[in-house]
């Protein structure tokens, strides 16, 4: 089965705090991606990536960086936390080809920032 | 601009009915994929079914159906015999295939299983 992991399920920063929220994949998948949810919003995306080092700026880009350095890892960083960043954070990974490749999601990250 | 739109919100359905949730996506490009994907208040985000931008058929995955209808870019999610446990958050997304394989997810619809 495939299986994402996140680090944490419950965070709780500090305004001004940089925070690190961990992804890792097992199936050797290319893509992967990091979104917020929020009530009505639905999910939007922050950053993906489809290869190691590389990355792209997704819908909401601002207050946040990426790192991939391992194929299966994929790290959002929030430079300097801020309250309007509390939210569910989800991260989701897909192999890089056409057809039914379907993302598949871990278990999310629920991220307070006081 | 928005590329994927669920206009229900939320929904009830009786249990043992049949309901159909909606969806409509906007691209140009010729090449996509659209998916459901159910979200119980647990968080997970559970993969339901798919339907290519070249299929020919209507996608079916057990008591799930998608009724694509491309001309008018739309991709509803048909679930057959509701169950309680059918009850949960409920996500369209539209892959785009030149965009790097990123996807687009509308807000949701909130479905509630009336015993």
């Amino acid at each position: 089965d495939v299986k994402v992991t996140q680090s944490s399920r419950y965070l709780v920063k500090r305004t001004g705090e940089k925070v690190f929220l961990e992804c890792v994949q097992d199936m050797d998948h290319e893509n992967m991606f990091w979104y917020r949810q929020d009530p009505g919003l639905g999910l939007r995306l922050i950053y993906f990536s489809y290869d190691v080092k590389m990355k792209e700026k997704g819908d909401i880009p601002e207050g946040y960086s990426v790192s991939r350095e391992k194929k299966e890892r994929f790290s959002l960083i929030l430079e300097s936390a801020s309250t309007n960043q509390t939210s569910m954070y989800l991260c989701a990974s897909s192999l890089h080809q056409d057809g039914n490749n379907e993302q598949f999601f871990g278990p999310g990250t629920r991220l307070t920032v006081l | 601009a928005q590329k994927i739109t669920q206009t229900q919100p939320g929904m009830f359905v009786q249990e043992k009915e049949a309901v159909t949730l909606d969806c409509t996506y906007d691209t140009s490009d010729p090449s996509y994929g659209l998916f459901w994907y159910k979200q119980p208040s647990s968080g997970e985000m559970i993969f339901l079914i798919y339907q290519g931008s070249y299929d020919q058929q209507n996608a079916t995955e057990g008591r799930y159906s998608l009724n694509f209808q491309k001309a008018r870019k739309s991709a509803n999610l048909v679930i057959s015999a509701s169950q309680l446990g059918d009850s949960a958050m409920y996500f369209c997304a539209m892959r785009l295939t030149n965009t790097g394989n990123q996807f687009y997810f509308g807000t949701g619809t909130s479905l509630t299983v009336i015993p």
